[in-house]
């Protein structure tokens, strides 16, 4: 069974400018959650899709964050200017739950985003 | 917000050891969880445990869960280099209809050969 892929594995940018990750889940899986973990942290909800529908993003910046996840299959992340504190690997995990309640979450490598 | 939270921060052990990790946690859950992330590696799922269990084993690992104190304990028996690691334990509240996964901070394991 293949895992969840995510691109790129890691990013430099500067500040104000934009980036884009992008994640496929493993096939069937209805969830989807985008993280930010900053080193030394424990990983941080940003957006929740079930299937294509966004149940949870309380926690994303909206001003400067958005998520999409087109036809509920892949999904991409963008970052629009981005700030020195958005530095963090951005973790992508699918679950097959329809409600995540009883299996564990599947996570992608991460992408290292470094804002200079 | 952090539901969980790990203890202790950081545990350095002899190889062939028992290494024990707790977590605590606020709110009545579902399930609750234990991954592990290497150097470098993303987040591997080690364990679920549901709340109306008390104890699962797998492999070297045990998990023991009391919610009548809100705590979880992870025990990795006879340690090797390989478990060097940061231990995380995520819960989903039974009080949230999202069943987010919500993370503690971590416990950073080092086993020494």
């Amino acid at each position: 069974e293949a895992g969840v892929a995510q691109s790129p594995r890691y990013k430099i940018i500067e500040k104000r400018q934009s980036v884009a990750f992008w994640c496929n889940p493993i096939s069937g899986h209805a969830t989807l959650y985008w993280y930010q973990q900053i080193l030394g942290q424990g990983p941080k909800l940003l957006i929740q899709f079930q299937n294509n529908g966004v149940v949870d993003d309380s926690q994303l910046p909206k001003d400067r964050f958005s998520a999409e996840r087109l036809k509920g299959v892949d999904s991409t992340l963008k970052i629009q200017p981005a700030k020195l504190e958005d530095s963090a690997v951005y973790l992508c995990a699918s679950s097959l739950d329809r409600w995540g309640t009883h299996t564990e979450a599947f996570f992608g490598q991460g992408t290292r985003l470094t804002v200079v | 917000s952090q539901q969980g939270e790990e203890d202790p921060q950081a545990l350095s052990i002899q190889e062939g050891e028992n290494a024990t990790m707790n977590c605590s946690y606020k709110t009545s859950i579902n399930n609750l969880q234990w991954y592990r992330q290497n150097s470098g590696r993303g987040l591997v799922h080690l364990i679920l445990i549901r709340s109306n269990e008390r104890e699962k084993h797998s492999g070297r690992l045990r998990v023991t869960l009391d919610t009548s104190k809100k705590s979880s304990s992870l025990l990795i028996t006879a340690s090797r280099a390989a478990d060097t690691a940061s231990y995380f334990c995520a819960t989903i509240s039974s009080m949230d209809s999202n069943y987010q996964l919500i993370w503690g901070a971590g416990t950073k394991l080092i086993i020494k050969p």
